[in-house]
């Protein structure tokens, strides 16, 4: 248990569907951060937060859409998604600052997109 | 472009070996870095941190830093199957940067 939680744990979802996936951390951290992982590939950084302000999108489809109401949670709004789509999608935090940062990984969530 | 360079792998070592596991970068900047592990199907968690060149030693893990060189590498001494995974190298710059760069990862597989 890393202090990191997501729901869903997995998800199936239609090219059409829309819908969130949810991250909380309860470690008091500043950062958030979504990656992808997909099959035989480098994690691959999608947005980062820091104090609730995006400060990285790494050219994220649109159909991709974050949103940082406080420090705590973090969502990804999925529309309109494509079957390349489907991953494990990581939320980690960090403390945001320069020294000592380890990220802390949530459990992902498994996506597929039929 | 920061690159974090790490041999996909599989490495396979017997138990009781050593593993030894590489990892190279190109930012010479570059201030602290970091080893997860990665069990399949699991998200990655922390083993080992290191900031000085030189080697940090932590139960059977050892990070070795050689700034110079520009790389970093993790042996695990005695390695056991349960250590079988994939180990992420993570690189990141000083001046304040937080954002951390994966290398790809390199598969280990420890045999009985």
């Amino acid at each position: 248990e890393t202090g990191v939680t997501q729901t869903p744990r997995h998800l199936v979802m239609g090219m059409t569907n829309k819908k969130s996936l949810k991250c909380e951390q309860h470690l008091g951290h500043n950062a958030m951060y979504w990656y992808k992982q997909s099959a035989k590939k480098p994690l691959e950084l999608m947005f980062v937060y820091n104090f609730k302000e995006q400060t990285e999108n790494n050219s994220v489809p649109s159909r991709f859409s974050p949103e940082c109401p406080n420090s705590s949670h973090l969502f990804l709004h999925l529309h309109t998604l494509q079957p390349e789509d489907s991953a494990l999608y990581l939320c980690a935090s960090s403390q945001g600052g320069p020294v000592e940062e380890t990220q802390y990984f949530g459990p992902g969530t498994r996506l597929l997109v039929l | 472009q920061k690159e974090v360079e790490q041999n996909s792998g599989p490495l396979s070592v017997p138990e009781g070996a050593i593993a030894s596991l590489n990892c190279t970068y190109s930012d010479r900047g570059s201030q602290s870095f970091f080893w997860y592990r990665q069990y399949s199907g699991k998200s990655p968690e922390l083993i080992m941190s290191i900031y000085s060149n030189g080697d940090k030693e932590d139960g059977r893990f050892t990070a070795q830093l050689n700034k110079a060189s520009q790389y970093v590498s993790l042996l695990i001494r005695d390695s056991q199957p349960s250590d079988s995974a994939t180990y992420l190298c993570a690189v990141l710059e000083g001046g304040g940067s937080y954002i951390p760069t994966f290398g790809r990862g390199t598969s280990l597989i420890v045999h009985p």
